[in-house]
């Protein structure tokens, strides 16, 4: 089953706007982690948050967490047109054995 | 050193040609992993590798092959794929579970091999 489900799937904005996006999951997880694909590329770690954490800031980037609702919710202030790439949330749930489980992805397009 | 290195980066292959995929990574992390990536998908997982032991098959088809030569290296071997193989195949390495920590679940992902099947 999908642990991670982003939303919106796909968010266009102008540089320089804040870009929100947010992802559910279904079971109890460890942590959660928000990874970053530039087209045809690898995946790149952005942050990670644990469970027991609410909210965390990295740089321009702020990842919050709600494991009451299950969800959590990553802020890119002051976009920039290189942040243009898929992101994707990515859970790591107790007993999973070094898996991740990823959400469906977010396109970000970020217009000049 | 964070990379995790792919080769090669594009593959074209017939249904009946066997070749292999490599990963490569020198970051002393004892998990490594398979993914497949369809365009517009999130990665799914194929295999992981825990200190060089197989530690998951996610019901892969046997035409893919993995092998965990040491702890640095990965590779996948493909026999008799099937035009739906193609994909872009990424590896990726974590520091490893008996690890203390979370940074132990953070995993490093090669560039990826764009693999077509014709």
């Amino acid at each position: 089953s999908q642990q991670g489900e982003e939303d919106p799937q796909a968010l266009s904005i102008q540089e320089g706007e804040n870009a929100t996006m947010n992802c559910s999951y279904k079971t109890s997880i460890n942590n959660l982690q928000w990874y970053r694909q530039n087209s045809g590329r690898g995946l790149v770690h952005l942050i990670l948050i644990r469970s027991n954490e609410r909210e965390k800031h990295s740089g321009r980037l702020r990842v919050t967490l709600d494991t009451s609702k299950k969800s959590s919710s990553l802020l890119i202030t002051a976009s920039r047109a290189a942040d243009t790439a898929s992101y994707f949330c990515a859970t790591d749930a107790p007993g999973a054995n070094s898996k991740l489980t990823f959400g469906k992805g977010i396109t970000l397009s970020v217009r000049p | 050193d964070t990379e995790v290195t792919q080769t090669p980066k594009h593959l074209v292959m017939g249904m009946t040609n066997k070749k292999s995929l490599k990963c490569e990574q020198h970051m002393g992390h004892r998990a490594m992993y398979w993914y497949k990536q369809k365009a517009k998908k999130p990665p799914e997982l194929m295999f992981v590798y825990s200190y060089e032991k197989l530690s998951i098959n996610e019901s892969v088809p046997s035409r893919f092959s993995p092998e965990c030569p040491n702890s640095s290296l990965l590779n996948l071997h493909l026999h008799a794929l099937q035009p739906e193989d193609s994909a872009l195949y990424l590896c990726a390495s974590s520091q490893g579970r008996l690890l203390a920590g979370v940074a132990k679940n953070i995993q490093y992902f090669g560039a990826g091999t764009r693999l077509s099947v014709l």
